[in-house]
């Protein structure tokens, strides 16, 4: 099973700063990552799949990039909106999809 | 727009069994691999189950193998999730979750899901 680590588990910063979110593969898992963002009370959002594409309508200050074991999905300027919980995602070698435990990010 | 509804959740004693559903629209269910994930309370995400777009094939997370049996009716745009012989460690919100890319082994990230439906598992 593929182990994925999300560091940190807190970021806390403030609107309109940079956001750089960490997912580490206890192998590789070529490009085959997404990640999610998941408000209270809601189910999870794709954001990106395949390491850095974005899904449609997602806004441009959302980015992914990485391959292997070490992935990074930075919000350039943070928005209120994005305050948020962050989850990475593998499909590489499944069964089991795997999911990380979680990056929050809160307003500081 | 696409609608994945859950149902079915509840509160049951350990050992026993519980049956979930998942009502979809909005896209052609018969075409898509359909997949549950679980969070428990404060918890991350667990992938639980995938279903092939026609039923035949499936796969289980290991925790649930033997116990949860995940099938569909393409007839009743519906999937549902018999989970037998449940455990107090079971207790999640249960999403059912539509696939990115039609079929297993293609794009299998999930970009539509429902709000969930809560098992709790207690004596």
């Amino acid at each position: 099973e593929i182990v994925l680590t999300q560091s940190p588990a807190t970021l806390s910063l403030s609107p309109g700063e940079r956001a750089t979110l960490s997912c580490r593969a206890s192998q590789s898992v070529s490009s085959y990552l997404a990640w999610y963002q998941q408000k209270p009370g809601q189910a999870p959002r794709l954001l990106i799949y395949d390491a850095s594409k974005r899904t449609p309508g997602l806004a441009a200050r959302f980015s992914g990039r990485g391959s292997g074991t070490d992935f990074t999905l930075t919000i350039s300027s943070l928005e209120p909106e994005d305050f948020a919980v962050y989850f990475c995602q593998q499909r590489s070698s499944w069964p089991p999809l795997t999911f990380g435990g979680g990056t929050r990010v809160e307003i500081k | 727009q696409v609608q994945l509804v859950e149902s079915g959740g509840g509160v049951v004693q350990p050992g026993r069994s519980l049956r979930l559903s998942c009502a979809a629209s909005g896209f052609t269910f018969s075409n898509y691999a359909m997949h549950w994930v679980r969070q428990a309370p404060g918890k991350g995400l667990e992938w639980v189950a995938a279903i092939s777009y026609n039923g035949s094939e499936k796969y289980y997370a290991d925790f649930v193998r033997g116990r949860f049996t995940f099938s569909r009716d393409n007839s009743k745009n519906t999937l549902y999730l018999q989970m037998n012989s449940l455990r107090p460690e079971d207790t999640a919100k249960y999403y059912c979750a539509k696939q990115l890319g039609l079929h297993f082994d293609w794009l299998n990230y999930f970009d539509f899901w429902g709000l969930g439906t809560l098992v709790t598992v207690s004596s």
